[in-house]
C-alpha cells in the first residue's frame, strides 16, 4: 500500500521557472528521500533528509520535511527540460527496517 | 562502478506460464530489494534480501518469491502468471547500513 500522497499529480511548467511538489505521509519515518524517474527506467536518488532536519539543499533541489504535519516538499528551481520526469518521495518508517515506502508521484513536464 | 543491472529489459509470457528475473547489484552491496511498479498500484514493495536471508516482504501472493546468491545477485520468480502480474520490476541495491536505494533499469514483463 501507498505511504503517502503526492500533489499535484502532473505538473506543466516552462524552462526557468520554478517547481514545487508535496508529499504526504502517514506513519513516523526515520527519514524521506526523493527519487526521479525518467520514462519507463529505474529510479535515481536526489536527496534525503531526516526526521530530526527541516530543510536541505543540493544544487537546484529544495527539501522541507514538517514531521508534526507528515509532509515534505520538493523544490526545484530555474527548472529545464532535462527536469522532466516523474518524481517520488519515499519514506522509511521506523518499524520497517530498510523497506521504503513510495508515493504516488508527480509527473513534471517542464516546457523549453 | 557498475550500476545495478537487471536482465533481461523485456519479457513477454502468456498467463499460467512462470518467470524468472535477475539482478546483479552494485559491487559490494549485500542489500537487494525488489519493487513492482504498475499505474494503478504505484511502486509496491515486493522482497528485501540481506546477505543470502529474506530479511523484510511485502504484501504479494506466495507466487511471487526471490532469492540471492553469495556473490548477492539475486533472482526473483513469478510462478502461474496473471494478466495482473504485467508490471515494471525494479531491482534496487544497497551498502550496508545505507539508506539509499540504487536501482536498475528494471524488467518490462508483459503477461498475455
Amino acid at each position: 500500500s501507498q505511504q503517502g500522497e503526492e500533489d499535484p499529480q502532473a505538473l506543466s511548467i516552462q524552462e526557468g521557472e520554478n517547481a514545487t511538489m508535496n508529499c504526504s505521509y502517514k506513519t513516523s519515518i526515520n527519514n524521506l528521500q526523493w527519487y526521479r524517474q525518467n520514462s519507463g527506467r529505474g529510479l535515481v536518488h536526489l536527496i534525503l533528509i531526516r526526521s530530526n532536519e527541516r530543510e536541505k539543499h543540493s544544487g537546484r533541489l529544495r527539501v522541507t520535511l514538517d514531521t508534526s504535519k507528515k509532509s515534505s516538499s520538493l523544490l526545484i528551481t530555474a527548472s529545464r527540460a532535462a527536469d522532466t520526469a516523474s518524481y517520488f518521495c519515499a519514506t522509511d518508517e521506523e518499524t520497517s527496517g530498510s523497506r521504503l515506502t513510495f508515493g504516488e508521484g508527480t509527473q513534471l513536464t517542464v516546457n523549453p | 562502478k557498475a550500476g545495478v543491472t537487471q536482465t533481461p529489459r523485456y519479457l513477454i509470457k502468456t498467463r499460467g506460464q512462470q518467470v524468472t528475473l535477475s539482478c546483479s547489484p552494485i559491487s559490494g552491496h549485500r542489500s537487494v530489494s525488489w519493487y513492482q511498479q504498475t499505474p494503478g498500484q504505484g511502486l509496491q514493495f515486493l522482497f528485501e534480501y540481506f546477505s543470502e536471508t529474506q530479511r523484510n516482504k511485502g504484501n504479494f501472493p506466495g507466487r511471487f518469491s526471490g532469492r540471492q546468491f553469495s556473490n548477492s545477485r539475486s533472482e526473483m520468480n513469478v510462478s502461474t502468471l496473471e494478466l495482473g502480474d504485467s508490471a515494471l520490476y525494479l531491482c534496487a541495491s544497497s551498502s550496508l547500513g545505507g539508506t539509499e536505494l540504487f536501482f536498475g533499469s528494471g524488467t518490462q514483463l508483459s503477461v498475455l
